[in-house]
């Protein structure tokens, strides 16, 4: 079982819609998970973060995390050509080490 | 504020030669991260310094990888001699304090032939 998994997409909503993207880990002593952004050929770029239990909202993005049952999720409202791109999802541990472990990404398309 | 940079963005070299890959962290960031991605997987630790010290070193492939980090600043990954299997986009990152919110730099391709 990998780590941390993700559905590899891709993953296609219509303009104005909203993109559901999910995650699961499996070490339970997880502690902070983390959502980045990546267009093909550039870099991972941060856009959200969340540490407790329950929903967090940023402009478009809400970030959902349920610790009990080991998964986080990214909800994007009205989804936008230009958020077509791979999301990854990243945890960190806080224990023992404190690497960043990644799922290998889905794949947005929003088709206009 | 400037974000990670990283040099060179590209670098194509023979099998058997020396690289050396540099990051400069966001200013005031003790930690300091190296992955990698190769094609097709997943983006893979390599390791972590707090300040100028390894704090986890556990996702270096072998010993033609090291790592330094003189004076927590800036970081030097230099893999001698490089391998084809090298071959992949090298990553920095960093965080303020472990475990929260990290910014990765641009990376740099780096091809072995």
């Amino acid at each position: 079982q990998k780590e941390v998994e993700q559905n590899s997409g891709p993953l296609s909503v219509p303009e104005g819609a909203i993109a559901s993207l999910n995650c699961t880990y499996s070490d339970r002593g997880s502690q902070s998970f983390f959502w980045y952004r990546q267009y093909s050929g550039k870099s991972p770029e941060l856009i959200m973060s969340i540490y407790s239990n329950g929903d967090k909202e940023d402009g478009r993005f809400t970030a959902q995390l349920n610790k009990a049952s080991q998964y986080v999720s990214l909800l994007i409202r009205d989804s936008q050509p230009s958020d077509s791109a791979t999301y990854l999802c990243a945890v960190n541990m806080w224990a023992r080490t404190y690497k960043y472990i990644f799922g290998t990404g889905t794949r947005l398309k929003v088709l206009a | 504020e400037a974000g990670v940079t990283q040099f060179p963005s590209h670098s194509v070299i023979e099998k058997g030669q020396t690289v050396t890959l540099r990051c400069d962290p966001i200013s005031g960031h003790d930690n300091l991260y190296w992955y990698r991605r190769v094609m097709g997987k997943e983006i893979k630790f390599l390791l972590h310094f707090v300040k100028e010290s390894k704090q986890d070193e556990s996702g270096m492939p072998n010993n033609r990888f090291l790592a330094e980090r003189t004076g927590g600043t800036y970081s030097t990954l230099k893999v001698q001699p490089a391998e084809l299997e090298d071959s992949g986009v090298y990553f920095c990152a960093s965080s303020q304090l472990s475990g929260t919110e990290a910014f990765f730099g641009q990376g740099t391709r780096l091809t072995v032939v």
